[in-house]
């Protein structure tokens, strides 16, 4: 069964860090880039970060640029966001999702990990 | 970055209606437009991929057209486990962009 388990989510405090994992399994993980997507409370689904099979290939949305850094470990089936100096706004429920590439994205999702950001 | 400008935002429909949820981007994106069904507390599921395909396992009632940068989700004859918020995500250009989601709710 194709599966993702995001894990490492959290109460943190304005200015921490968290580091979330999603443990792949059932699929040829290195044959797929992925994705981060977040929903904040009552908000809709906001795209936060892609990498490519690889690595080779990354990218942010603006308000986690140069915050966030997403990562990917193929031998171990996992990817990874790195989330630095945290905002009450970061606060929300991250997903990674599978990304076939072309024109398919986000094909599987994983169960979600939450992040609330608060003094 | 492209904008994605989904209407409508919210609508109130009954069992057996036809509804059309539109996506419009700010520029062309190709067909890299996937269409998303999110209920309540529940991870958003994949309907519709390249802007028409039907995801394996979703009813038939839903289909997706369009291309360039208008694209439509529509549901014939609105089923009573059909109500829930609907987004649509182009990934033609990074940053990837959601829409605002749909609300479609009991009439």
């Amino acid at each position: 069964e194709v599966q993702l388990v995001e894990s490492g989510g959290g109460l943190v405090k304005p200015g921490g860090s968290l580091r979330l994992s999603c443990a792949a399994s059932g699929f040829t993980f290195s044959s797929y880039s992925m994705n981060w997507v977040r929903q904040a409370p009552g908000k809709g689904l906001e795209w936060v970060s892609f990498i490519s099979r690889s690595s080779s290939y990354i990218y942010y949305v603006d308000s986690v640029k140069g915050r966030f850094t997403i990562s990917r470990d193929n031998a171990e089936n996992t990817l990874y966001l790195q989330m630095n100096s945290l905002r009450d706004e970061d606060t929300a429920v991250y997903y990674c999702a599978r990304d076939p590439g072309g024109s398919s994205s986000s094909d599987v999702w994983g169960q979600g990990t939450t992040v609330t950001v608060s003094s | 970055d492209i904008q994605m400008t989904q209407s409508p935002s919210a609508m109130s429909a009954s069992v057996g209606d036809r509804v059309t949820i539109t996506c419009r981007a700010s520029q062309g994106i190709n067909n890299y437009l996937a269409w998303f069904q999110q209920k309540p507390g529940k991870v958003p599921k994949r309907l519709i991929y390249a802007a028409s395909s039907l995801q394996s396992g979703v009813p038939s009632r839903f289909s997706g057209s369009g291309s360039g940068t208008e694209f439509t989700l529509t549901i014939n004859s609105l089923q009573p486990e059909d109500f829930a918020t609907y987004y649509c995500l182009q990934h033609n250009n990074y940053p990837s962009t959601f829409g605002q989601g749909t609300k479609v709710e009991i009439k």
